[in-house]
């Protein structure tokens, strides 16, 4: 079964740097535009970023762009996200999300995410 | 970019009720919508697509409507399992946005 696994969040200081990774399996993970979605804590969803299945596009949230970097290794079935000069607004749940195969711009399957904390 | 805003932000209803829910555009998105069901604690699930095509095994109970810049998700008959907080999304361009969310609770 489709299965998508988020880690590398925590605690970290405002203008320091994070990398997140999500883990990708049951499906073919070289097919699929993948995105980052994010949610502050009890508020809603902002989406963050996505990548096209070959990397060859990218596009990204105007609150994050020239800080966090997109990134995949088709050949680790893996989805990066490298995270620069953070800010305490950063601070939510990340989600990791498959595109859609026909609609790639609809993440239609979500992991569970991840909690990155911006604090001093 | 597109601004969605959804309303209300929070409704009341009993089991057995039906609901709606509007998610309005900046502008025209033809029928580029999303909808998604979030339950506390949980990831986001991907209910509707098109404005108004079910997601593969989303009940008929679910029906999204609308086209241009305004949109209604119509849930019927009520059950419990159906209480969350549900977000439209626009895929017409990038950057992608989502409306602010509607918790539907229990009267």
């Amino acid at each position: 079964q489709v299965q998508l696994v988020e880690s590398g969040g925590g605690v970290v200081q405002p203008g320091r740097s994070l990398r997140l990774s999500c883990a990708a399996s049951g499906f073919t993970f070289s097919s699929y535009g993948m995105h980052w979605v994010r949610q502050a804590p009890g508020k809603g969803l902002e989406w963050v970023a996505v990548i096209w299945y070959d990397g060859s596009y990218k596009y990204y949230a105007d609150s994050v762009k020239g800080r966090f970097t997109i990134s995949r290794d088709n050949s680790k079935d893996t989805l990066n996200l490298q995270m620069d000069s953070l800010r305490a607004e950063d601070t939510a749940v990340y989600y990791c999300a498959r595109g859609g195969m026909v609609i790639a711009a609809i993440p239609d399957f979500w992991g569970q995410g991840t909690l990155v904390t911006v604090s001093s | 970019d597109i601004q969605m805003t959804q309303s209300p932000s929070s409704l009341s209803a009993s089991v057995g009720d039906r609901v709606t829910i509007t998610c309005r555009a900046s502008q025209d998105i033809s029928n580029y919508l999303a909808w998604f069901q979030q339950k506390p604690g949980k990831a986001p699930k991907y209910l509707i697509y098109a404005a108004s095509s079910l997601q593969s095994g989303v009940p008929s109970k679910f029906r999204g409507s609308g086209s241009g810049t305004d949109f209604n998700l119509t849930i019927s008959s009520l059950q419990s399992e159906d209480f969350a907080t549900y977000y439209c999304q626009q895929y017409k361009s990038y950057p992608l946005t989502f409306g602010g969310g509607t918790r539907v609770e229990i009267k």
